[in-house]
């Protein structure tokens, strides 16, 4: 079983839909969590840290429960930039060691 | 602010010939990875530097691969020989803290390196 685990998609919506891309990840102390986003070609950015209380930002709302293992990235009103690939990432380790799994990655291709 | 730098961006190479990737990480930066990315796949972690000391190297195939970063800024990473296998995006990210208590650095990465062994 892979340590982080997603739907590769791809997810086709249409601009203004909401789309919400799921993930689950193996390792029930992993201490923090991460969506990237990843444009083709391109290096992954990071575009959001998950909380346990779930965090918002702008259009995109991110959710962990950790009882399931389960992280969740919401897009609300999609735009046409938001196409791109989307990495949900596991910090496994407390105190100083930054190690990052990634995911293999959920693509959302945004149509007029 | 100058960020994670590369080169070079595209590599062509046959297999069994050596090949190596550069990195400048973001100034100020101590900790300093590099991933290979497979197609349709995540970033996977090879080597993680903390100044000039690779305090985690244990998913870099050691038989072929070697990196270094002797100065604690920038940094090599080489393959010989290169293998079919090997064909992948290399990617060098860097942050800023590389210890302690706080789990809250950013890792920003380069463009990267595609590599196509053939």
């Amino acid at each position: 079983r892979k340590e982080v685990e997603q739907d590769p998609g791809p997810f086709n919506v249409p601009e203004g839909a909401t789309v919400a891309f799921n993930c689950t990840y193996s390792n029930s102390a992993s201490q923090s969590f991460f969506w990237y986003r990843q444009d083709c070609r391109k290096e992954p950015k990071l575009l959001m840290s998950v909380y346990s209380s779930g965090n918002e930002d702008g259009r995109f709302t991110a959710q962990l429960n950790r009882a399931s293992q389960y992280i969740s990235l919401l897009i609300r009103d999609s735009k046409l930039s938001d196409s791109a690939t989307y990495l949900c990432v596991v910090r496994p380790f407390s105190g100083g060691y930054n190690k990052l799994i990634f995911g293999a990655g959920t693509r959302l291709a945004v149509h007029p | 602010e100058a960020g994670v730098v590369q080169s070079p961006r595209y590599k062509i190479i046959e297999k069994k010939q050596p090949v190596a990737f550069w990195c400048n990480p973001i100034s100020g930066h101590n900790t300093l990875y590099w991933y290979r990315q497979n197609l349709g796949q995540g970033p996977e972690l090879l080597i993680r530097y903390e100044n000039e000391e690779a305090v985690d190297d244990s998913q870099l195939p050691k038989d072929r691969f070697s990196a270094e970063r002797l100065k604690g800024v920038d940094s090599t990473l080489k393959i010989q020989p290169a293998e079919l296998g090997d064909s992948a995006v290399y990617l060098c990210a860097s942050s800023s803290i590389s210890g302690g208590s706080t789990q809250k650095d950013t890792q920003y990465f380069g463009p990267g390196t595609r590599l196509t062994v053939l």
